[in-house]
């Protein structure tokens, strides 16, 4: 058990549609992750919470915003996306903000149709 | 962060050793890490290794670095079926805050 959950497990939604993923942890970490895993590319960091602030914001479109209301939650919240939006967005967790020990969720596969 | 690069392939028979390579551009990293993820499952962290270190052992994995060629490899003795999922190698070149990954290797173990 990861003790890192996310809903939904699957998103099927339009250019002109809002929604809201969302990812829980259960291990009392302080730090929180999004990644953007698309077919054949590296993982890409998205955004990183320390303490419920946002320690880093890797140039990231601003159709994707992140919200983090405690040290357990983290949201992203997506509006007017793109095709190319398409992807598996995961969450992780660990410790500390760098504290490299991460502990993922099994991801959102997001489609934009 | 630095480019870490990883085969997008690799197939073996089971009962056999599987190696997967990575390379890595950023001496600074001072951790590498194999993580494995499963179809429709998030990454999990196998094992990790200091960059002092030139070999780690843990029950079937093996992880060997060399660090002059900045070059890791990830050895799975007798591989399974179960063994099938993708790897990732990573370093924590990437600004501090979270790991730099690879594009993951696809092993295939066939019967």
């Amino acid at each position: 058990e990861t003790g890192v959950t996310q809903t939904p497990r699957h998103l099927v939604m339009g250019m002109t549609n809002k929604k809201s993923l969302k990812c829980e942890q259960h291990l009392g970490h302080n730090a929180m992750y999004w990644y953007k895993q698309s077919a054949k590319k590296p993982l890409e960091l998205m955004f990183v919470y320390s303490l419920e602030e946002r320690v880093e914001n890797n140039s990231v479109p601003s159709r994707f915003s992140p919200e983090c209301p405690n040290s357990s939650h983290l949201f992203l919240h997506l509006h007017t996306l793109q095709p190319e939006d398409s992807a598996l967005y995961l969450c992780a967790s660990s410790e500390e903000e760098g504290y490299y020990e991460q502990y993922f969720g099994p991801g959102t596969r997001l489609t934009v149709t | 962060g630095e480019d870490v690069e990883q085969s997008l392939f690799l197939s073996v028979r089971e009962g056999d050793s599987s190696v997967i390579n990575c390379t890595y551009t950023d001496s600074s990293s001072t951790y590498l890490y194999w993580y494995k993820q499963e179809p429709g499952a998030g990454l999990q962290l196998l094992t990790y290794i200091f960059s002092n270190m030139d070999m780690k052992q843990d029950q079937r994995l093996t992880v060997l670095l060399n660090k002059k060629d900045k070059h890791l490899s990830l050895r799975i003795a007798d591989t399974q079926t179960g063994d099938s999922a993708i790897y990732f190698c990573a370093d924590n070149s990437n600004s501090g805050y979270a790991l730099n990954f690879g594009k993951g290797t696809s092993l295939l173990v066939t019967p």
